[in-house]
């Protein structure tokens, strides 16, 4: 998994509650993503992270919040879950340190978390 | 904003034959990647090849190329001596060409490949 942990790999959730997703990298990468995998929808972006303390929106970033506090980990916190947030999401990684201009596109990707939301 | 469709949500072949996999995609941008991810029922996303929009020659990687028409706006996949282990869901992706700290990867909803024995 190219060094790419997501913890937990399964979780159950009320409506309401909050958890959060986290992601490791063994590496020492700028970039890392959080996407939700839906049937029949490919993978979305949700947040992404250029850098340690940097953050911004992707395509679908409403219900989730994020932290970078340092440069191995990137977290995405559900503050109330809702049934809608019921997803595999995964974590990605871009490689590549700090100097480079230009995106490649070519991700890394952890295992996936499933959540369920009931 | 870009859009990337792919028209098969399913296809199967027999072990050792060829499969194409279709994928187009909408953009007003001149510069960007497209993609090919595979997903086996482990559920890592793996990456298959990557064709560069500014490059004409399309992008081989051993049994899988690509068959990039840029006026067309197609991309697709060409899985040739297709082995068991092909089995997963492939999706195609699009990037445009930006500075590093500007992603936007899009993504269609994927097909989902079976090879038989």
């Amino acid at each position: 998994n190219a060094g790419v942990t997501q913890t937990p790999k399964f979780q159950v959730l009320k409506t309401g509650q909050s958890m959060t997703l986290q992601c490791a990298q063994d590496m020492n990468h700028n970039s890392m993503y959080w996407y939700r995998q839906d049937p029949g929808m490919g993978l979305r972006l949700i947040y992404y992270s250029a850098s340690e303390g940097t953050t911004d929106k992707g395509e679908v970033p409403n219900g989730y919040n994020v932290s970078r506090l340092n440069k191995r980990e990137f977290s995405l916190r559900l503050e109330s879950a809702a049934p809608s947030q019921t997803s595999v999401y995964f974590c990605a990684i871009e490689p590549g340190t700090s100097g480079r201009a230009w995106n490649t596109g070519e991700l890394f990707f952890g295992e996936g978390s499933r959540l369920t939301v009931l | 904003a870009q859009t990337v469709t792919q028209s098969q949500p399913e296809m199967s072949v027999q072990e050792a034959e060829t499969v194409t996999l279709s994928c187009t995609y909408d953009t007003s941008e001149s510069n960007y990647y497209l993609f090919w991810y595979k997903q086996p029922p482990s559920r890592q996303m793996i990456l298959v090849i990557r064709q560069e929009a500014y490059k004409q020659q399309n992008a081989t990687e051993n049994r899988f190329s690509v068959n990039f028409q840029k006026a067309a706006k197609s991309f697709s996949l060409k899985i040739s001596d297709s082995q068991l282990g092909d089995t997963a869901m492939y999706f195609c992706a699009f990037m445009k060409l930006g500075l590093y700290n500007n992603n936007d990867m899009r993504f269609g909803a994927g097909t989902r490949l079976t090879v038989k024995p």
